[in-house]
């Protein structure tokens, strides 16, 4: 079946580093990818999303590029902020099926 | 407005009782699915239901199941509960393509 595979946590970082959690994937197709973020006591909330290969998503400043030769969508931001802390999920979808989801990776930002 | 609603946020009960956790999405998706998330943040695929079908993952136990009154609703029961049921359960909900899923603010369910 369908599966995501991301690097394992947590990941300490410092205010204003460069940011990358990496993203693989296994799939039938060609699915839709997205990267999902959870804060503490929350739900999980749409953070980017891809639909194609070579599409990139972005928002708040963190980027995905859909690599279909590579099966990636890794998650990059230039500089992270305390407030980015949280634990960020890989997830694939495929049509007429369910998301499938990373373990998460937690990120912490020292300030 | 909401958009995808859990009730209760919390519920403690003691082992063997049966209790319900409610969900309703106001976003006229057609599909709801009901995820476990555990100690270590892994979320696992429990039901995916539209109007159409039921979907259940193989590993969840019968004690587990769903109930959809409307479209916009799609609860869950759970029966006989036991201490390994403890963990935090994530109602969401998207439309038939898979666009993107809108999840709920989860229910922790300690069972003690």
């Amino acid at each position: 079946g369908d599966s995501v595979t991301q690097m394992e946590g947590p990941v300490t970082l410092s205010e204003e580093a460069f940011l990358t959690i990496n993203c693989t994937y296994t799939a039938t197709g060609y699915p839709s990818l997205f990267w999902y973020v959870q804060y503490p006591g929350e739900g999980l909330q749409l953070l980017l999303k891809a639909t194609k290969a070579d599409d990139k998503g972005s928002n708040k400043g963190f980027e995905a590029t859909y690599r279909k030769e590579t099966t990636s969508f890794h998650l990059e931001k230039g500089s992270v902020q305390v407030s980015d802390s949280a634990v960020y999920f890989c997830a694939l979808y495929n049509y007429g099926q369910n998301f499938v989801f990373g373990p998460g990776t937690r990120l912490s930002v020292l300030p | 407005d909401t958009a995808v609603s859990q009730t209760p946020k919390y519920l403690v009960t003691q082992m063997g009782n049966d209790k319900s956790i409610k969900c309703e999405q106001n976003l006229g998706h057609d599909t709801m699915y009901w995820y476990k998330q555990d100690s270590k943040k892994f979320l696992k695929i429990m039901f995916s239901y539209n109007n159409k079908e039921l979907i259940i993952n193989e590993t969840v136990p019968n004690r587990f199941s769903p109930k959809s009154p409307d479209k916009a609703h799609l609860n869950l029961h759970i029966n006989s509960l036991e201490l390994g049921d403890s963990a935090v359960y994530f109602c969401a909900s998207s439309h038939a393509g898979g666009t993107e899923a809108f999840f709920g603010q989860g229910t922790r369910l300690t069972v003690v």
